[in-house]
């Protein structure tokens, strides 16, 4: 199947700082990338939806000047964590979509481990 | 989107078959039920998806109800590698479709 590679796959930040984490398709171009977090023994929460060339669309209660997301290309999309603090520490996850056809699978990047001290 | 209804957790023993059920009683006729599975800190793994008809591939193994009110996923000869958590969502399949996580199903392979 189709690659999708998230980098870092840990990081851990002092509080205040912001983070950045890439979510890069490898093999496909990606029109549509999803963000997500999960904190631990959850489910996986939709943060948000990235289109390519425009503005990201936020699920209610994810605060966007927070959570800034950039999808510049057809094979990265960006999630900054600004002034981070300890309670945005958590799992965060990706997935694109392909650009061809319109029965296409989305696919998980590895997720990104962040610890906010 | 509709939503599902899953197990919290479930046993099975390696080598036998681990069936998973999932209700979604108020899917809706362009929806399909798809499967993932995630296991521990790790991004979720595609399964297998279907509209109505039964599909198998390499992984596994789904039967809809001819209502398609519910739905079970067979993985017909567990390993311990397959404990994890699985997750049943229906949803669309075209246009800007997004995939929504409910609870999912803990499923617990033990030797």
């Amino acid at each position: 199947g189709a690659v999708v590679s998230q980098h870092p796959s840990r990081v851990i930040c002092k509080s205040g700082t912001s983070v950045k984490i890439e979510c890069r398709s490898l093999d496909f171009q990606a029109t549509t990338m999803f963000w997500y977090r999960q904190f631990p023994k959850q489910s996986l929460m939709l943060m948000a939806t990235s289109n390519e060339g425009s503005k990201a669309t936020y699920e209610q209660g994810v605060e966007k000047d927070k959570f800034l997301i950039n999808h510049a290309s057809l094979t990265l999309s960006t999630l900054t964590v600004t002034s981070a603090h300890p309670e945005d520490s958590s799992f965060y996850i990706c997935s694109a979509r392909e650009v061809r056809g319109v029965n296409t699978e989305a696919f998980f990047g590895q997720g990104t481990r962040l610890t906010v001290v | 989107d509709a939503k599902t209804t899953q197990p919290p957790s479930m046993d099975c023993a390696e080598g036998r078959a681990a069936n998973l059920p999932c209700n979604h009683s108020t899917i809706s006729g362009n929806e399909y039920v798809y499967w993932y599975r995630q296991i521990h800190s790790q991004g979720p793994q595609y399964i297998i998806h279907g509209l109505k008809n039964n599909e198998t591939n390499e992984m596994a193994s789904l039967i809809i109800t001819e209502d398609r009110k519910s739905s079970t996923l067979i993985l017909p000869h567990a390993t311990l590698r397959d404990t994890a958590v699985y997750y049943c969502i229906v949803r669309v399949n075209t246009g800007g479709f997004k995939t929504i996580f409910g609870a999912g199903t803990r499923l617990f392979v033990k030797a």
